[in-house]
């Protein structure tokens, strides 16, 4: 059975710092992999996909690369901000169609 | 596109009662799943529609719970004979379907779920 890890489950940094956020994943079977973004008490926002056959994928101030093969994935947030606060979730997914998710890193940007 | 709306957006009741709650789609989308997340969780996926045939559903969907996607555009999930641990946020998401290819699902606002 597919079980996603995300550490750390909570992270507070100064605003402009580089930041990492890790996902790990125990079945390399994958389709695709998912970064999301959670605002409290909302939906989640996509961010970034990365097919299987891919290594990573850029979106502006993000980065995320996959390593399929060692079940890991990091997201890289670079020179962060105050609204970048949120909760990130990692999904992976399998022959289905559901997406199997971490329970997110819990992300809090200080001005 | 105005993305995947929800209805309602919160909701409180008495355990006992039922409660449906209402999921419309991204217009293009074929694909349409539903999610179910408690406090400190991941969402964890209840069911999947490809227009409207449920094709999976989770073991998380109980008897008590019922999706239906009757013309393949909206949908419904229906929660009968409420408990208190069925306290949750219900979330939708819908994506296309591209040949071959798993394509990003997006999420609706969810409604949040309060049984008393």
């Amino acid at each position: 059975k597919q079980e996603v890890t995300q550490i750390p489950a909570a992270l507070s940094v100064p605003e402009g710092e580089n930041l990492v956020l890790n996902c790990s994943f125990t079945d390399s079977a994958i389709y695709n992999l998912q970064w999301f973004r959670q605002d409290p008490g909302k939906g989640l926002t996509s961010l970034l996909l990365i097919q299987s056959s891919q290594r990573e994928q850029t979106s502006g101030r993000l980065n995320a690369s996959l390593d399929k093969s060692s079940g890991r994935s990091t997201l890289y947030i670079a020179a962060s901000q105050p609204g970048d606060s949120a909760t990130y979730l990692c999904a992976v997914q399998q022959a289905g169609t559901a997406l199997i998710f971490g329970k997110g890193t819990t992300l809090s940007v200080s001005s | 596109d105005t993305g995947v709306s929800q209805n309602p957006r919160h909701k409180i009741t008495k355990r006992g009662q039922n409660v449906t709650f209402r999921c419309d789609p991204i217009s293009e989308h074929n694909r349409l799943y539903w999610y179910r997340q408690t406090l400190g969780q991941g969402p964890e996926f209840l069911t999947y529609f490809q227009n409207e045939a449920q094709l999976e559903k989770s073991r998380l969907l109980s008897d008590r719970f019922s999706a239906e996607r009757p013309k393949g555009s909206f949908s419904t999930l229906e929660i009968q004979r409420t408990e208190q641990g069925d306290s949750a946020m219900y979330l939708c998401a819908s994506s296309p379907t591209r040949q071959g290819r798993r394509e990003t699902q997006y999420f609706g606002p969810g409604t949040r779920l309060l049984v008393l």
